[in-house]
């Protein structure tokens, strides 16, 4: 296992166009994390999975958010209708269920032009 | 006031500095993370505390609970030590709840 995998590692997007991101967690791993992260501040939680149900949505997740992880593997964040203000990095991690440890990927830095 | 105030927010040293970046958060706790971030986002995990002191090469960490408080201490720092520097705190769910991060800059 190699680790938590993103991907892309780098999008840039017109305005107004959709986005699509892959995280692809520790195999082990039951939860997954979705964090968004602009320049200069700490990451922010934006939703997270235990197997496949989502458990937990931050309010920063609007509409246009939408995460998925159909079958308990691998999960996909959506943006629809990209804004100026959804630049930012996309962290992903994942943890096993009753211990503390995280991993995280190495993120997919969202560019909206 | 963020639940996670780390200081100081940028900290320039001299290669062989002793360095003590600092973490306090004002909520319940079951686990606090340090965690590192290189140019080009990828966050790294360096300790993770309950209670306590951990040590790992050049790197310690120490937690005071009932103070609310944490410190990540770099002995005889490298310009590679150069990064961000992120504590993070768990609570009672799951998630993580983040500061805003240490720049570290090491001269040499």
């Amino acid at each position: 296992d190699t680790g938590v995998s993103q991907d892309p590692r780098h999008k840039i997007t017109k305005r107004g166009q959709n986005v699509t991101f892959r995280c692809d967690p520790i195999s082990e791993h039951n939860r997954l994390y979705w964090y968004r992260q602009t320049l200069g501040q700490g990451p922010e939680f934006l939703t997270y999975f235990q197997n496949e149900a989502q458990l937990e949505k931050s309010r920063l997740l609007s509409d246009r958010f939408s995460a998925e992880r159909p079958k308990g593997s691998f999960s996909t964040l959506e943006i629809q209708r990209t804004e100026q203000g959804d630049s930012a990095m996309y962290l992903c991690a994942s943890s096993l269920e009753g211990t503390d440890g995280y991993t995280f990927g190495s993120g997919t830095r969202l560019t909206v032009v | 006031k963020n639940e996670v105030e780390q200081s100081p927010q940028n900290l320039t040293a001299q290669e062989g500095e002793f360095i003590t970046i600092n973490c306090s958060y004002s909520v319940g706790i079951s686990a606090l993370h340090w965690l590192q971030q290189h140019p080009g986002g990828g966050i790294v995990s360096l300790f993770m505390l309950s209670s306590g002191k951990k040590k790992h090469g050049r790197l310690i960490a120490t937690i005071n609970i009932q103070e609310k408080h944490s410190s990540l201490h770099i002995t005889a720092s490298h310009p590679r030590d150069s990064a961000v520097y992120i504590c993070a705190v768990r609570g009672s769910g799951s998630r993580l709840t983040f500061g805003e991060g240490t720049q570290l800059t090491v001269n040499p």
